[in-house]
């Protein structure tokens, strides 16, 4: 089945401990990117990436690094996390710039 | 990118043909209109994409005028499943991905 997949789907850590955000599309898309939802505020694209060891940001970077070793794979790493980075994250993947793009179920993300 | 413009919240009734119009006056000619329906904690999931006059698939329709300044997603015949946000992008054709999303509009569909 094509699937953007991440995991966890649910994290709940303290400020400052590095954690990883993993994202896996089986559907051999070149294009892929991280988004963050926050109530009233939509979502925002956070980096994306047009290809392997190509990325750039989004709107909302700071506090977020990627990385795109292998086609099917974009890990989200918060190095130091924040509280204000208390959010809703997506991770979605898209063949091209003028196809649709597929999202992934979501990771909630708690920083206390 | 083009700004979007919805409306922030409508509401309609079951069996109704709902209409959503989204203005983006800065749109490019590279640019093309997608929109995306998302439910409650769930990614958005794509509707429909066009780039100018009308296009039509299984769920909605999409009718862009000829200045492309505007577009209007049309969904026929709405059932209580319909109630979600939907969001209009403008995408720009080119190798750059970066992606806007707009703050949506709610919409509501009452039996």
């Amino acid at each position: 089945e094509a699937q953007v997949t991440q995991n966890p789907r649910y994290l709940i850590t303290v400020t400052g401990k590095k954690l990883t955000v993993t994202c896996s599309q089986n559907m051999n898309h070149e294009y892929m990117s991280w988004y963050r939802q926050d109530p009233g505020l939509g979502l925002r694209q956070i980096y994306y990436s047009m290809n392997v060891e190509v990325t750039d940001k989004g709107d909302v970077p700071e506090g977020y690094k990627v990385s795109r070793k292998e086609k099917r794979n974009f890990p989200l790493i918060l190095e130091s996390p924040s509280p204000n980075q208390t959010s809703l994250y997506f991770c979605a993947s898209r063949l091209g710039p003028s196809y649709e793009q597929y999202f992934g179920p979501g990771t909630r993300l708690t920083v206390t | 990118l083009a700004k979007t413009t919805q409306p922030i919240s409508m509401d309609s009734y079951e069996g109704q043909e709902v209409n959503i119009t989204c203005s983006h006056n800065n749109i490019a000619t590279n640019d093309y209109i997608t929109w995306y329906q998302q439910f409650p904690s769930q990614g958005p999931r794509f509707i429909i994409q066009g780039y100018k006059t009308k296009v039509t698939n299984e769920v909605a329709s999409l009718f862009i005028p000829a200045d492309r300044k505007s577009s209007t997603l049309s969904l026929p015949r709405v059932s209580l499943s319909d109630t979600a946000v939907y969001y209009c992008l403008v995408v720009t054709y080119s190798s750059a991905s970066k992606i806007i999303f707009g703050s949506g509009t709610r919409l509501s569909i009452r039996p």
